[in-house]
């Protein structure tokens, strides 16, 4: 079956660190890759997303690129801002009959301190 | 409505009652999804709907969860007799359609079994 393993947190930064949260699937087919964010007492959000190999979503300063040959999806950011302590989703969506369902990683949560 | 909507945002219930989630999708969308976030398991898919249809109820955790849709809107999760490891979170979200299109989900309801 699907599923997606993220880097355990929690991650602490301070602000203007470097992010990278690791993401890696198993999946048959092509997966579609995404990351959601949850901010403190909001619900879940999309962050970004990409839907074939070698393809990079961005959004708000966050990159992913879809990497196939390591089947990885790490999220990174430049420079952290304290605005972004959230918990971070990883989540693929199949490619095949069952493509209306995301399959989560357990959620990483990263704080930025100024 | 601007976004999806659920209700109540928080339930505390006794062991053995019955309780009732709602969830109001954004307007238009004709599919309904039904996750669950609970701290041992992550983010669980429970069921979608395809405007009033349910082809997938395959991520109901027992005979004890059932869920509708009607006039493909609003939708409704039922959980009976309620047990202590029923206690999560219960996310709903909606999308245009079902594939890769964004689910947008609501804030969720968090569900206490005493």
């Amino acid at each position: 079956g699907n599923s997606v393993t993220q880097m355990e947190g929690p991650v602490t930064l301070s602000e203007e660190a470097f992010l990278t949260i690791n993401c890696t699937y198993t999946a048959t087919g092509y997966p579609s890759l995404f990351w959601y964010v949850q901010y403190p007492g909001e619900g879940l959000q999309l962050l970004l997303k990409a839907t074939k190999a070698d393809d990079k979503g961005s959004n708000k300063g966050f990159e992913a690129t879809y990497r196939k040959e390591t089947t990885s999806f790490h999220l990174e950011k430049g420079s952290v801002q304290v605005s972004d302590s959230a918990v971070y989703f990883c989540a693929l969506s199949d490619s095949g009959g069952s493509n209306y369902k995301l399959t989560f990683g357990k959620g990483t949560l990263l704080t930025v301190n100024p | 409505g601007a976004g999806v909507s659920q209700s109540p945002s928080n339930k505390v219930t006794e062991k053995g009652k019955d309780v009732e989630l709602r969830c109001d999708p954004i307007s238009g969308h004709t599919a309904l999804y039904w996750y669950r976030q609970s701290l041992g398991q992550g983010l669980e898919f429970l069921i979608y709907f395809q405007g009033n249809s349910a082809p997938d109820k395959s991520g109901l955790p027992s005979d004890r969860f059932s869920a509708e849709r009607t006039g493909g809107s609003v939708s409704t999760l039922t959980i009976q007799r309620t047990q202590q490891e029923d206690s999560a979170v219960y996310l709903c979200a909606s999308s245009l359609d079902i594939g890769i299109n964004e689910q947008f989900f609501g804030p969720g309801t968090r569900l206490t079994v005493l």
